[in-house]
């Protein structure tokens, strides 16, 4: 069974300053998607960027960035010049597919702190 | 504007009671999901329906029990077979011929014994 790692609970990083959370995971398949969401207090699950596995150029949204490593099962998430409103937990997902239906696997999560 | 509509925003469940949690979307996606996130963990997959009549079970599905009779809806009873009910609960719809889109996530229910 595919599983997804994220082994920092906790960050906390200077406003308009650059932090990086870690995500890995074990899979077995060779095409698929990566995702990560962030949950702010209000707990709304919200897409911040997506990866698919077969794509080698990392996604970037804005000042959001990925550093896909396939090899390594490595996805981690780059925040640059960070806000206040990046608060939040932030989820690694994996998704596969099953008979039509997406099947995402959640990480333990990582808060993040922005401080002002 | 289209989304997902979860009702109620947060329930109460006695000792011995079945509740159901409502889940509507408007978006024409035919999958749906339920998941469930305990305090400082990630979502887990209770059930899923990719189809109208049609579902399976996740990954913690006991105690637990859907029905998908129309495709904009996906309400999940919590049986009194659940012990530890207490948890907040996120639906989620996706459509099934574009893998490039994510799901999409409702605005949750929160779940309390009283």
């Amino acid at each position: 069974a595919q599983t997804v790692t994220q082994s920092q609970p906790e960050m906390s990083v200077q406003e308009a300053e650059t932090v990086t959370l870690s995500c890995t995971y074990d899979t077995s398949e060779s095409d698929y998607y990566l995702f990560w969401y962030k949950q702010p207090p209000s707990r709304q699950m919200i897409l911040v960027i997506r990866q698919e596995a077969y794509k080698q150029q990392n996604a970037t949204e804005n000042r959001f960035s990925v550093n896909f490593q396939k090899a390594a099962k490595s996805f981690s998430l780059k925040i640059s010049d960070s806000q206040l409103g990046d608060a939040a937990m932030y989820f690694c997902a994996y998704r596969d597919i099953i008979q039509g239906a997406q099947k995402l696997v959640f990480g333990q999560g990582t808060r993040l702190t922005i401080n002002p | 504007d289209g989304g997902i509509t979860q009702s109620p925003k947060y329930l109460f469940r006695k000792e011995g009671q079945n509740v159901t949690l409502s889940c509507e979307q408007n978006l024409n996606h035919d999958a749906m999901y339920w998941y469930r996130q305990d305090p400082g963990q990630g979502l887990r997959l209770i059930y899923y329906s990719q189809i109208v009549n049609d579902f399976q079970k996740g990954d913690i599905a006991e105690g637990y029990s859907v029905s998908r009779e129309k495709k904009e809806s996906f309400p999940l009873t919590v049986t009194s077979a659940q012990k530890n009910p207490t948890a907040f609960y996120l639906c989620a719809s996706s459509i099934t011929d574009r893998w490039d889109q994510p799901q999409h996530f409702g605005d949750g229910t929160r779940l309390s014994i009283l």
